[in-house]
């Protein structure tokens, strides 16, 4: 079975842009959560998305979104970037709604803002 | 988001030894689950416990879910070169809202040959 897959695995972009970042789950698996990991915060939690619809979401500002298409696939986009968003952005996937039900990450979007 | 607390922030050992690190939180957690994550790469999990008091292991990792269900530990024994890395915990917590995850601050792990 394949893992979670993250495209693309490196970016770089210039302040001021916007980046759209994707994710496939784990075939069935129809959560999809994305983190952001840079060496001083861990692994800060973005947002989360089940069935298309955002469930939960993180303390970040409204540059970050996402959302989640029907084949559970998801996309995460950052507008008007800037230096501080430089970071591994994580997506996770799990399969249900139940505390037996880890979380599965891909390798991660590498992002470097200049 | 919370985050747990776990300790030692780093490890330095020779190759051969065993390994001990753990989490604590303020909160109960329905699971932990313990994490490592490779230089340039996404964390894979490890071990996954689902019941306070549970002892699981994996190869030459164990992990202990505590009785409070706000504590786990992971041991590391005859450690490998291999091993280096920076290791997670995770709570996890079933909420209306579905599933949440809260991680630790990670250990990470050097092993001298």
């Amino acid at each position: 079975k394949a893992g979670v897959t993250q495209t693309p695995r490196y970016l770089i972009k210039t302040r001021g842009q916007q980046v759209t970042l994707s994710c496939s789950p784990i075939s069935g698996h129809r959560s999809v959560s994305w983190y952001q990991q840079t060496p001083g915060q861990g692994l800060q939690f973005l947002f989360e998305y089940f069935s298309e619809t955002q469930r939960n979401k993180g303390n970040f500002p409204g540059r970050f979104s996402g959302r989640q298409f029907s084949n559970s696939r998801s996309e995460m986009n950052v507008s008007t970037l800037e230096l501080g968003d430089s970071a591994l952005y994580l997506c996770a996937s799990s399969l249900l709604d139940s505390y037996n039900s880890p979380l599965h990450f891909g390798n991660g979007t590498r992002l470097t803002v200049t | 988001g919370q985050q747990l607390n776990q300790s030692p922030q780093s490890m330095f050992i020779q190759e051969g030894e065993d390994v001990s690190m753990n989490c604590t939180s303020s909160s109960i957690f329905n699971t932990w689950l313990w994490y490592k994550q490779d230089p340039g790469e996404g964390p894979v999990l490890l071990i996954a416990l689902y019941k306070a008091g549970e002892l699981t292991s994996n190869g030459r990792l164990t992990a202990q879910f505590g009785i409070t269900r706000k504590d786990s530990f992971l041991n590391i024994s005859a450690s490998i070169p291999s091993d280096v890395g920076i290791y997670f915990c995770a709570g996890q917590l079933l909420a209306n809202t579905g599933n949440q995850f809260y991680f630790g601050t990670g250990t990470s792990l050097t092993v001298i040959p």
